[in-house]
């Protein structure tokens, strides 16, 4: 079983509808938890960063963590067509904390395509 | 635009050579993470180095290895490369005090 567990789609949806992205993981030490948006041939940009459980909201976008089911989500309120990409789900154990130089290396789920039609 | 640039944008190289991958991260930030993506695999962390030391290993092969130099900049080395090497390469950057990861844009090694 891989430590973090992701749907890779593609997640196909009609604009305007409300998307759901999940993962779940098996480390119970994960204390940070990220979402990465992804487009083709370039970088991870980082959408949501969030410590333990609860949710958090940005515009858009809301991150929700369970740690008790060791279940995260991605919701995205009124998809749009240039929201058709790949999100990746990463986390850490708390390590360093917040402070530099500790071993931080992300592990991440493999990824959800998503497709927004218009 | 991330703030993380890495050189070049594309390789192409062949089995059993050697290859180096350059990144020069944010402007402050001391940290520099080294990440492989392949189809199969995911996105895999390789490497950490802080402030010119080497602070974490993740699945970095024993033919790979990476340094940071004092103006910051970070170079992995790949050796002896195989097929199966072939991946996008990607640096990240945090600064101290926020263990945020701004990754840059990547490397597409090809090994023919």
């Amino acid at each position: 079983q891989k430590e973090v567990e992701q749907d890779p789609g593609p997640l196909s949806v009609p604009e305007g509808a409300i998307v759901s992205l999940n993962c779940t993981y098996s480390n119970s030490a994960f204390q940070y938890f990220m979402w990465y948006r992804q487009y083709s041939r370039k970088g991870p940009e980082l959408l949501m960063y969030t410590y333990s459980s609860g949710n958090k909201e940005d515009g858009r976008f809301t991150a929700q963590v369970d740690k008790s089911s060791k279940y995260i989500s991605l919701f995205i309120r009124d998809s749009q067509p240039s929201d058709s990409a790949t999100y990746l789900c990463a986390m850490r154990d708390a390590g360093a904390g917040d402070s530099g130089g500790g071993a931080d290396g992300l592990t991440f789920g493999k990824g959800t395509h998503l497709i927004i039609q218009p | 635009d991330s703030g993380v640039t890495q050189t070049p944008k594309h390789l192409i190289t062949a089995t059993g050579q050697r290859v180096t991958l350059r990144c020069s991260p944010r402007s402050g930030d001391l940290s520099v993470y080294w990440y492989q993506q392949s189809l199969d695999q995911g996105l895999q962390f390789l490497i950490q180095y802080y402030n010119g030391e080497e602070r974490a290993k993740g699945n970095i092969l024993e033919r790979f290895s990476a340094q940071q130099f004092p103006d910051l900049h970070s170079e992995l080395n790949l050796s002896s490369l195989e097929l199966g090497d072939s991946a996008l390469y990607f640096c990240a950057s945090s600064v101290v005090g926020k263990n945020i990861q701004y990754f840059g844009a990547g490397t597409r090694l090809s090994v023919l």
